[in-house]
């Protein structure tokens, strides 16, 4: 799996849009961007992922550059309950085998 | 979460003493995974399975061992547990199938070795 760059913590205001950058700049063509999050003690959550379009959910949106290089996940409107720690992995969907390798991720804290 | 629980959630227990963490789902997926999360390391990977008797190791499975004999069920294993395990152990399962097949977390089960 190609190897992911994510800043180590940023913070963001309540309300504002928050931006989570990731830099993958050996991805494959087959290999999808996906984020997770992990809110203190919890176990971690999907919220989206993408090829090479731009991706939007009831989350959040994925944006990736045309060179498939680096990407961007954006929460429009971020609340306090969105203080977590943000995960960006890059793989090829395996069909089952799903033997994802979590880095250290990007600690998001939003602030009053 | 929602299909998938882990029990015990808390543990304290004694070097050289076995533990078995029990993962629990009803969602009837055939992939089951281990991880343990430590500070500064992320999620790390310890056994997988895919399918009932069918499992394999993962990045960090020294000092571990699993079990699946029914869909529903995944225990992971210390025979002799040691300080090293103190950790976070989540579970994780997902139903294979492309690119849309993302992992399902549980709780976690936090177990502490004096």
């Amino acid at each position: 799996d190609a190897k992911t760059t994510q800043p180590t913590s940023m913070d963001c205001a309540e309300g504002r849009a928050a931006n989570l950058p990731c830099n993958h700049s050996t991805i494959s063509g087959n290999e999808y961007v996906y984020w997770y999050r992990q809110i203190h003690s919890q176990g971690p959550q999907y919220i989206i992922h993408g090829l090479k379009n731009n991706e939007t959910n009831e989350m959040a949106s994925l944006i990736i550059t045309e060179d498939r290089k680096s990407s961007t996940l954006i929460l429009p409107h971020a609340t306090l309950r969105d203080t977590a720690v943000y995960y960006c992995i890059v793989r090829a969907p395996l069909f089952g085998n799903e033997k994802l390798t979590f880095g250290t991720g990007t600690r998001l804290t939003i602030i009053p | 979460d929602a299909g998938i629980t882990q029990s015990p959630r808390h543990k304290v227990t004694e070097t050289g003493t076995p533990v078995t963490l029990r993962c629990h789902q009803t969602e009837n997926h055939r992939y089951m995974y281990w991880y343990r999360q430590d500070p500064g390391h992320g999620l790390r990977l310890i056994h997988y399975s895919y399918g009932v008797k069918d499992t394999d190791k993962g990045e960090v499975s020294d000092g571990y061992s699993v079990s699946r004999s029914k869909t529903e069920d995944f225990l992971l294993t210390l025979e002799s547990a040691t300080s090293s395990q103190t950790s976070v152990y989540f579970c994780a399962i997902t139903s294979g199938g492309g690119a849309a097949n993302v992992l399902t977390f549980g709780a976690g089960s936090r177990l502490t070795v004096l």
